[in-house]
């Protein structure tokens, strides 16, 4: 069965980077582009950005350019979100999403990965 | 960017009631309209992709239609379980964008 497994919560300090890890299994993982989409506490959702696994290509949200930078290792079947010079309203639940492909929605979700920036 | 609208905000029901919640978007999407569940301190989870189609494992008592710019989520008898907030979402372009979520409470 298709299984997105993300990585621990973390707490950084402002100014600092967090890479969250996103492993895919039960699935051919260079078929589906992955979505990174985070949720502040009591809010909404924010879309991220997109990598494709097959050729590692990204799209990222006008937002987070020059801040985000999403990858992937094939050898692993896990994608990768690097987000930088964290601030206080970084602070959210960060969520891996799978795209089934031809119609764009999110079939699978990670269980999400808390960051907290706080001094 | 494309803007999801999505109305109430929040609603009281009862067990059994019809429930029906609108998500509009800033300009014509087709049918490319999701719907997901989401309860507290866990991920969403799918229940509606292309404005009307069910994933598989939800209950038959949820429904989605609408084209355009227009769509509804209905659950037709609310069962316990369903007390959840649920998010409209487009898949027309990217930036994917969600409605703000309508909380679904008990009366």
């Amino acid at each position: 069965q298709v299984q997105l497994v993300q990585s621990g919560a973390e707490v950084k300090k402002p100014g600092a980077s967090v890479k969250v890890s996103c492993k895919a299994s039960g699935y051919i993982f260079t078929r589906n582009d992955m979505h990174w989409v985070r949720q502040a506490p009591g809010q909404g959702f924010e879309w991220m950005g997109i990598i494709n696994p097959s050729g590692g290509g990204t799209s990222y949200a006008q937002k987070f350019q020059g801040r985000v930078t999403m990858t992937r290792d094939t050898s692993t079947s896990t994608v990768y979100m690097e987000l930088s010079s964290l601030r206080s309203e970084d602070t959210a639940v960060y969520y891996c999403a799978r795209d089934l492909g031809r119609d764009g929605f999110f079939d699978y979700w990670g269980q999400g990965t808390l960051v907290t920036v706080s001094s | 960017d494309i803007q999801m609208t999505q109305s109430p905000s929040s609603l009281s029901a009862s067990v059994g009631d019809r429930v029906t919640i609108t998500c509009r978007a800033s300009l014509s999407i087709s049918t490319y309209l999701n719907w997901y569940q989401q309860k507290p301190g866990k991920a969403p989870k799918l229940l509606i992709y292309v404005a009307s189609n069910l994933q598989n494992g939800v209950p038959s008592r949820f429904s989605g239609s609408g084209s355009g710019t227009d769509f509804t989520l209905t659950i037709s008898s609310l069962q316990p379980e369903d007390f959840a907030t649920y998010y409209c979402q487009q898949s027309y372009s990217t930036p994917r964008t969600f409605g703000q979520g309508t909380k679904v409470e008990i009366k």
